[in-house]
Formats: C-alpha cells, structure tokens, sequence
C-alpha cells in the first residue's frame, strides 16, 4: 500500500527566506506527483505537477523536483512571503488511478 | 479557469437524517474523487470513479455512498448520518492524462448534532 510522508508537519519562518519542504512515498511505481496548497477551511488548490518521466517543474518562485527512483520529492519556495502561509500537501497518481495524499506541511511566514 | 462546484458549503442536520453531498464538474473529466478531513488532519480517500457507471471504495471506510450517472456529476449520499459523519468533504476531478491536474472544490463543512 502507498504511504506518501511529509517532513517537517510545521514550519514557521521568517518573511524573505528560501525553504524546502519534503514528501517521501514508498511505491515509485506512480503516474505523476502533485504539490498542493490549502488554506484554512477551504479546498485544494494544484501547485505543481510532476510526471514520473521528468525531474522538475517550475511555476514562479515555486520549483518542485522529483527522483522517482528514491521515492521522493521536494518543494522549493523562494523568497517566501506572508502570503505563502498555508499547508502543503503532495499526492501521487498511482495505479488503479487512486490519488493518495501525504499528511502535509503547515507553513507559517513570519513578517 | 476549471470548474468544480460543491454544495452545500455548510450542513448543520440531525441524527438520522438522509444527505446528499453535490459535486460537479464542466471540465469533462473523466475521473473524480471524495475526500474525507477533520480539522487539521490529512485527507482520506473514501470514493472514487473512473468514468459513467463507474465507482470505487477510497481506502478509509465510509458508510456514504456515490453515483456516477453523468460525466460532470459525482453525488455523494449519507443514508443515516452520524456525529461521527461530522467532517469536511472535498470532491476532486481529473483528466484522464497522466499530465492532467486534479482540481478540488471548496467543500462542504459537515455537522451532524
């Protein structure tokens, strides 16, 4: 059975610095990984998707990278700001189509 | 911009009472999911669906059940609802290629008293 793991659950840090935030998971045997972001009480939204057939994507200050081999993933904020303060969740695509979550990441950014 | 509606936001009903959870989509996609998550915990997959007239049991067990009559529409029903019921429910879409986001509506915030 697919186990997708965050590290670290919480993270607060001061506005202006770069951070990384890590998902592992244990079948690399998977279709693609998402990066996500949810803000308190709503839903999902996609960051970043990732092929099982490329290392990285870029999206703004955001890069996201993946070695499928090793089963993990890391997402790259720069320069955060106030506003990046949220959780973040990474999900893999795997056989039978089943999208399984990590348990995600609460970013705090401090002004 | 993609398009998935939930409704209701918020349900506040009674023991015992029958619910059904909307989910639509206008982006044509063939695959769709239910969540489960309490307040700051993970999500848990209890539903899913690859087309018409297909569904699934996610891996958390749920006493609701769905329908996937039409493409764009994913219900998601509660016979008897429970206190144990009370959570959010957040329904997801997604094309059929691998390269294809998933997109995820608001949810609806369940309490049942």
């Amino acid at each position: 059975k697919q186990e997708v793991t965050q590290i670290p659950a919480a993270l607060s840090v001061p506005e202006g610095e770069n951070l990384v935030l890590n998902c592992s998971f244990t079948d690399s045997a998977i279709y693609n990984l998402q990066w996500f972001r949810q803000d308190p009480g709503k839903g999902l939204t996609s960051l970043l998707l990732i092929q099982s057939s490329q290392r990285e994507q870029t999206s703004g200050r955001l890069n996201a990278s993946l070695d499928k081999s090793s089963g993990r993933s890391t997402l790259y904020i720069a320069a955060s700001q106030p506003g990046d303060s949220a959780t973040y969740l990474c999900a893999v695509l795997q056989g039978a189509q089943k999208l399984v979550f990590g348990q995600g990441t609460r970013l705090t950014i401090n002004p | 911009e993609a398009d998935i509606y939930q409704t209701p936001r918020y349900l506040v009903i009674g023991t015992g009472k029958k619910i059904t959870l909307e989910c639509s989509q206008t982006m044509g996609h063939d695959k769709m999911y239910w969540y489960q998550q309490d307040p700051g915990m993970e999500l848990h997959l209890i539903h899913y669906s690859y087309g018409v007239n297909s569904t699934e049991k996610g891996d958390l067990s749920s006493e609701s059940t769905v329908s996937r009559i039409r493409t764009e529409h994913f219900p998601l029903t509660l016979e008897s609802a429970r206190p144990s019921h009370t959570s959010q429910y957040l329904c997801a879409s997604s094309g059929e290629a691998t390269g294809v986001k998933a997109f995820f509506g608001q949810g609806t915030r369940l309490t049942v008293v």
